[in-house]
C-alpha cells in the first residue's frame, strides 16, 4: 500500500534558523496535507496541497508538493520556540483512509 | 463550538484485559476515524466509521474492533490486550463521507493507553 515517508525524524535547531522537513511517497499522491503535534498535544491540520507545483505560504511557514506530487516539504524561516513540535504529512491510502508519515520532531531552543 | 472529544483521558490495564474507548465527533461531523500513536510509529489508521458502518480497517488485528452510534459517536474496542497496544488512540472526525481523503481531519486529545 501507499506510504509516506518522512525525513529527517528529528531535527535541533538554534532559534531564528530555518527548518524544512521532506515528505516522500512511493506513487502519486492526489492530494497531500500536513499537521503539527504540539508537545502533549493532538495533531492539528495545517494545510492541504491539490496541484502539481503547488506552493503555499502560512506566514513563516512554506509549503511544495512537487511536480510529480511523489514529494512535498515544510520549510520553516526564522523558527521561533512556538515551532516546537512534530509536523506529520499524510496522503490518501486505499479506501479513503489518510497515511500519516512517521512525523518529523523539531526542537528550538532559545 | 465543541470539538472531538475522547474518554477516558487515561486508561491503564492488564494484559488479557479488554478496554473500551470512547469518541464524540464535532457536530455535524458523520465520519470517525481511529489512529493508534505508539512511540516512535507515528500515526498508524486502525478504523474508519461514517453513518454508522466500518468502510475501512487498517492492517491490525480483529481484536481491535469498534462501532458508531446513531448519534456518530464511536467506541472502540480493544480485546485480549497485550503490551504492545500501550499507545495514544486518537480519533478525529471529518464532515464528508466518501470524500474523506480530501477533507481535513480534526483530532480529539486522545487516550493514552497503558498495559501492563
Amino acid at each position: 500500500g501507499q506510504q509516506v515517508m518522512q525525513i529527517p525524524q528529528y531535527q535541533h535547531v538554534q532559534e531564528g534558523e530555518d527548518f524544512t522537513t521532506y515528505c516522500n511517497s512511493s506513487t502519486t499522491l492526489s492530494n497531500i496535507q500536513w499537521y503539527k503535534q504540539r508537545p502533549g498535544g493532538h495533531p492539528v491540520f495545517l494545510i492541504q496541497l491539490v496541484k502539481s507545483g503547488e506552493v503555499k505560504k502560512q506566514k513563516r511557514l512554506t509549503f511544495q508538493f512537487g511536480e510529480a506530487k511523489k514529494n512535498s516539504s515544510l520549510h520553516i524561516t526564522a523558527t521561533q520556540t512556538t515551532d516546537v513540535g512534530t509536523y506529520f504529512c499524510a496522503g490518501p491510502g486505499s479506501g479513503y483512509a489518510l497515511n500519516f508519515g512517521k512525523g518529523t520532531s523539531l526542537l528550538v531552543t532559545p | 463550538e465543541a470539538g472531538v472529544t475522547q474518554s477516558p483521558t487515561h486508561l491503564i490495564k492488564t494484559r488479557g484485559q479488554q478496554a473500551t474507548l470512547r469518541c464524540s465527533p464535532i457536530s455535524g461531523h458523520t465520519s470517525v476515524y481511529w489512529y493508534q500513536q505508539a512511540l516512535g510509529l507515528g500515526l498508524q489508521f486502525l478504523l474508519w466509521y461514517d453513518e454508522g458502518e466500518e468502510r475501512n480497517r487498517g492492517n491490525f488485528p480483529p481484536r481491535f474492533s469498534g462501532r458508531q452510534f446513531p448519534n456518530y459517536s464511536s467506541e472502540l474496542n480493544v480485546n485480549a490486550l497485550e503490551l504492545e497496544d500501550s499507545a495514544l488512540y486518537l480519533c478525529a472526525s471529518t464532515v464528508e463521507r466518501g470524500t474523506a481523503t480530501n477533507e481535513k481531519l480534526f483530532f480529539g486529545s486522545g487516550t493514552q493507553l497503558s498495559v501492563l
